[in-house]
């Protein structure tokens, strides 16, 4: 069965930083590309990240140049590390298998909270 | 970008009935629309993909249709499991863009 548990998400001020990781298993996760989604309060869905099994990276215009995505294949996870957090970057984070889409697999989320 | 609508923002079925939610593009994005069920303090589940294949263990009762710029999932004879909140996504055109969302609430 897969299982996507993230972690590293809580309150941050504006500015602050703050490293996301995704843990997975059931499945060979060196062979599957990788993406963060994020859902902020009331909001829908916005594609956050992703990355490739070969490591290529791509990222939403909001989030160019303060977030950086990697992965640890001998670790099976998966993280995101966000610098210059803003009011707007407020959200649950998913993350889940796929490059676009379909994603067949997330994780619950973790929350991710910028507030002075 | 290309901006997935959905239509109704919310809608209220009895359980047994069948609801009918529509997801419409701003441009072609061919049979490449998936669909996805979000319940509260849970991650989004894949329904269906290709428009219109479910994905594994997903229940006859959910089935997709449409191509080009007009999609829909319908879902026959709702369950009380079924109220929740439904999501289409495009990822024909980079990049990968959601609809805004239709919350199932029971009437």
């Amino acid at each position: 069965e897969v299982q996507l548990v993230e972690s590293g998400g809580g309150l941050v001020q504006p500015g602050g930083s703050l490293r996301l990781s995704c843990a997975a298993s059931g499945f060979t996760f060196s062979d599957y590309a990788m993406s963060w989604v994020r859902q902020a309060p009331g909001k829908g869905l916005e594609w956050v990240s992703n990355i490739s099994g070969s490591g290529d990276k791509y990222y939403a215009d909001t989030v160019k140049g303060r977030f950086t995505i990697s992965r640890d294949d001998s670790k099976n996870t998966l993280y995101l590390q966000m610098n210059s957090l803003r009011a707007e970057d407020t959200a649950v984070y998913y993350c889940a298998k796929g490059l676009l889409g379909p994603y067949d697999s997330w994780g619950q989320g973790t929350l991710v909270t910028v507030s002075s | 970008e290309t901006v997935m609508t959905q239509s109704p923002a919310t809608l209220a079925v009895s359980p047994g009935e069948t609801a009918t939610l529509s997801c419409r593009a701003s441009q072609s994005v061919s049979w490449n629309v998936v669909w996805y069920q979000h319940k509260p303090g849970q991650g989004p589940r894949l329904l269906t993909y290709d428009a219109s294949t479910r994905a594994a263990g997903i229940p006859a009762r959910f089935s997709g249709s449409g191509s080009g710029t007009t999609f829909t999932l319908t879902i026959t004879g709702l369950q009380s499991e079924d109220f929740a909140v439904y999501y289409c996504q495009q990822f024909n055109n980079w990049p990968g863009t959601f609809g805004q969302g239709t919350k199932l609430e029971i009437k």
